[in-house]
């Protein structure tokens, strides 16, 4: 059973329209991570999420952290082609090892110009 | 530049040959990992170092071993490489139990 469920698993959109991806589980975290992934590198953080019901904002992306803390959107407003690439998320269970973080298997989103 | 290194980025290898991927970072970070990454699986932790001769198991440990002698170098050992370990692995370091910095991945091919 996959801890972090992430949909929808692929995302194929026109620039300029907007979406947004969902990171579901059954359990309490006590953080969450938004991760976006390029082809050929590393993930690299957009953005930590750690209170309930919190909203972040990044330039067009929006954050959100349920309010019971088991799940998160995130928001891309008017995409562009640069906002391509592969979305994890990823969370420290509440309770669990601080040291272990555990991903979602990840969006792969295309915006075509 | 602040950064995580992994050698090689790419190696085909064979059943058997033991092999030893390299991970540096340059940022003094206490706390290293090491991921797979596969399609339809997503991304896995194999091992992890809280710091210095401190390591422990990830969600998917066997047919792998690490070691930390030193805080910068993290590397991961297939004793004896099997074709299921083919994958692309990611080393990451971070300075807390937060935010992760990656590396640029190792594609690992074993026939």
């Amino acid at each position: 059973t996959q801890l972090l469920e992430q949909s929808p698993q692929f995302l194929s959109i026109q620039e300029g329209e907007n979406l947004t991806v969902y990171c579901n589980s059954s359990s309490v975290f006590s953080s969450l991570q938004w991760y976006r992934q390029e082809p050929g590198e590393g993930p690299v953080l957009l953005v930590t999420v750690v209170t309930g019901g919190e909203v972040k904002k990044l330039k067009r992306l929006t954050f959100q952290f349920g309010d019971a803390r088991k799940d998160s959107s995130l928001h891309i407003t008017a995409a562009q082609p640069g906002d391509t690439g592969l979305y994890l998320c990823a969370g420290v269970r509440s309770g669990g090892s601080n040291y272990k973080l555990t991903f979602g298997k990840g969006t792969l989103l295309t915006v075509n110009p | 530049e602040a950064q995580v290194t992994q050698n090689p980025r790419y190696l085909i290898t064979v059943t058997g040959k033991k092999l030893t991927v390299t991970c540096s970072q340059n940022m003094n970070h206490e706390y290293m990992s090491w991921y797979r990454q596969d399609p339809g699986l997503g991304l896995r932790q194999i091992y992890y170092s809280m710091n210095v001769e401190v390591t422990d198991k990830g969600d998917v440990p066997e047919g792998y071993k690490v070691s930390r002698k030193e805080k910068r170098n993290f590397p991961l050992i297939l004793e004896s490489p099997s074709p299921n370990q083919t994958s692309l692995y990611f080393c990451a370091s971070s300075p807390d139990r937060g935010r992760r910095h990656f590396g640029p991945g190792t594609r690992l091919t074993v026939l």
